[in-house]
């Protein structure tokens, strides 16, 4: 079943505002991912993290893997209408063999000009 | 360089047809997935290829079948359609361990 955790399940705010959401998990994750899922189309790779406690960003993108391994979040900044979409946090287990994620619900996140 | 690319984009099926789901990459990686993806459920891994030549089950495997062609293609089987099986599918792949790249998206509607 699902194991990860992500919040909110969805966000409404206004161009130009900063937005955070995050994932959580009772298990240690090895790696976290974010995608972005714009409307009709495949998840696209935002921002990749490897090692507990890495800071990263992608433009207006920041995101952060947890010391505890168990969880990180998406920080957007100054929100443009373009950021609309349904953003995912994936990750791979520690203990899952061979190359398989795990993925959260995902956040739908809308933005008004 | 398309990336991942998967025919057909829309189907419709009566329940218990057959069909199959294309996908293609072309970027020599090892690792293929397929994906479901339904409203306030994320995307649910159905079946993945760790290499060529291998095939393994992932979280909701049932009713589908899946075969590695060769390295550039992962094809997944619906033997007998049901409505339960109505989704938006994905396929995936990847060369490391972690990053994967979506196609485009299979949609998929079951009457």
């Amino acid at each position: 079943g699902q194991q990860l955790n992500q919040s909110p399940q969805s966000m409404f705010i206004q161009e130009g505002e900063d937005v955070s959401m995050n994932c959580t998990s009772s298990s240690i994750f090895n790696t976290w991912l974010w995608y972005k899922q714009d409307p009709g189309e495949g998840p696209v790779l935002l921002i990749a993290l490897y090692k507990a406690g890495e800071l990263t960003s992608n433009g207006r993108l920041t995101a952060q893997f947890g010391i505890t391994r168990k969880d990180s979040f998406l920080n957007i900044s100054a929100s443009i209408p373009s950021d609309v979409g349904i953003y995912f946090c994936a990750g791979q287990l520690q203990e899952t063999s061979g190359s398989r994620l795990t993925f959260g619900e995902g956040t739908q996140l809308t933005v008004n000009p | 360089n398309a990336g991942v690319t998967q025919t057909p984009k829309f189907q419709v099926l009566k329940t218990g047809q057959s069909m199959t789901l294309q996908c293609a990459q072309d970027m020599n990686h090892n690792s293929m997935y397929w994906y479901r993806q339904d409203p306030g459920m994320g995307l649910r891994l159905i079946y993945y290829s760790a290499s060529e030549g291998t095939t393994d089950k992932g979280e909701v495997p049932n009713g589908y079948n899946v075969s590695r062609l060769n390295k550039r293609e992962f094809s997944l089987r619906l033997e007998s359609a049901a409505p339960s099986q109505t989704s938006v599918y994905f396929c995936a792949s990847s060369e490391s361990l972690d990053t994967q790249y979506f196609g485009p998206g299979t949609r998929l509607t079951v009457l």
